[in-house]
């Protein structure tokens, strides 16, 4: 069982440089979400999607854009990356929001430098 | 909006000891509480979650957390703790009708032997 897979798990940019975090789950679940994680401020929520076609903005959403084109898919994109946006990026999914239990991926490492 | 507030950002505890992990959050309606982990280098999993019903929850691992609607809080306990459950704890909360988690800023405990 693969789960949340996250592609790639670590990766160095530069600022300005642009890139694409995958995010493939094999659940068929309808809800899917990206979060940061920043030492001593827990998780925070970017985008999330309540289906394929849908995106909405979560609670830090500048400088991030996202896609849902295909159910089991959640691309994060990032435009013009900034040394702000150095984080752990973790990607989830659940059955039916937030009620139910979110899945995890292991984590993509982004360092900008 | 709802928040949470984990209490202790660190917690070194020795084995075979008993641990507690604070939480408390603030809501205006009813409230759906969970507790995640997170080892070293991995995603984060369920532990517990207290959706409605009795106030006290057992989950895996010999962990239990009990809701207490009148203190707003949501304290996750084990009576003897092992080596491997050295990780970091995340509350979490959400309403009726949201989609998405709120998280704390995590509590990491460390056991040592």
């Amino acid at each position: 069982n693969a789960g949340v897979t996250q592609t790639p798990k670590f990766r160095v940019l530069k600022t300005g440089q642009s890139m694409t975090l995958l995010c493939a789950q094999d659940m068929n679940h309808e809800y899917m979400y990206w979060y940061r994680q920043d030492p001593g401020m827990g998780l925070r929520l970017i985008h999330y999607s309540v289906g394929e076609g849908t995106t909405a903005k979560g609670e830090v959403p500048d400088g991030y854009n996202v896609s849902r084109l295909k159910k089991q898919n959640f691309l994060l994109g990032l435009e013009s990356a900034a040394p702000s946006q150095t984080s752990v990026y973790f990607c989830a999914s659940s059955v039916q929001g937030a009620r139910t239990e979110a899945f995890f991926g292991q984590g993509t490492r982004l360092t900008v430098v | 909006a709802q928040s949470v507030t984990q209490l202790d950002s660190q917690v070194p505890v020795f084995e075979e000891a008993p641990v507690e992990l604070r939480c408390n959050y603030s809501s205006s309606v009813s409230v759906y509480l969970f507790w995640y982990v997170q080892y070293p280098n991995q995603g984060l999993q369920l532990l517990l979650k207290y959706l409605s019903g009795s106030t006290l929850v057992k989950g895996i691992n010999g962990f239990e957390a009990e809701f207490n609607k009148s203190q707003t809080s949501f304290h996750l306990r084990k009576p003897s703790v092992h080596i491997s459950d050295t990780a970091e704890y995340f509350c979490a909360v959400s309403t009726t009708g949201d989609y998405k988690l709120s998280f704390g800023a995590g509590t990491t405990v460390t056991v040592r032997a």
